[in-house]
């Protein structure tokens, strides 16, 4: 059974930093795997989606990762500014799972003034 | 920019009571899921809709959820008789096709008493 795991589950950094949220899976056999952010109250907004046959994808500042065989994707964020405080989130779409998504619980990201 | 709409934000229900969630997805969309989040807890996916039928359902999706497309745009989430474990946010979410991302609602919040 696919198990998702973040790390951390929370992170604060002063603004300007760049970062780095780790997302791990326990079964390789994916379709995809998606980050998304959540706002408070919010919904959940895709912001990249990496292919199982695909090793990055960039979107402005966001960069993320896929290491498959390790079961590890990260998500990159470079020149962190307050806007980008928000719950992440990634989910992996398993292959045969006739698409539905397997979620981590999040890294809540805090970026200080 | 199209985006998933749900209606209402915020239901109050009692126990034992039915209440109807409501969605309209991506016109271009082909492809309909909700999922829930318990308040503290992960994203849990529940059901799955492609070409007016039912793709995938989770454990969760027992006997008291039913869904529907009623007409060419919306997209519902009954809950026949709620209890006091079903609040939660549901999300309703859409996509144009397999392996391109997932749209999300804003969600709503629904509170059994």
């Amino acid at each position: 059974k696919q198990e998702v795991t973040q790390i951390p589950a929370a992170l604060s950094v002063p603004e300007g930093e760049n970062l780095v949220l780790n997302c791990s899976f326990t079964d390789s056999a994916i379709y995809n795997l998606q980050w998304f952010r959540q706002d408070p109250g919010k919904g959940l907004t895709s912001l990249l989606l990496i292919q199982s046959s695909q090793r990055e994808q960039t979107s402005g500042r966001l960069n993320a990762s896929l290491d498959k065989s390790s079961g590890r994707s990260t998500l990159y964020i470079a020149a962190s500014q307050p806007g980008d405080s928000a719950t992440y989130l990634c989910a992996v779409e398993n292959l045969g799972s006739n698409y539905q998504l397997i979620w981590g619980a999040g890294t809540k990201l805090i970026i200080k003034p | 920019e199209p985006e998933v709409t749900q209606t209402p934000s915020h239901q109050v229900t009692q126990m034992g009571q039915e209440v109807i969630l409501r969605c309209v997805p991506i016109s271009n969309h082909l492809y309909f899921y909700w999922y829930r989040q318990i308040l503290g807890q992960k994203v849990e996916f529940l059901v799955s809709f492609y070409n007016n039928e039912i793709s995938e359902k989770s454990e969760i999706f027992d006997d008291q959820f039913s869904v529907e497309r009623p007409d060419g745009s919306n997209f519902t989430l009954k809950i026949r008789s709620t209890k006091l474990e079903d609040s939660a946010m549901y999300f309703c979410a859409s996509r144009r096709a397999v392996n391109s991302p997932l749209h999300f609602g804003n969600g709503t919040r629904l509170t059994v008493t």
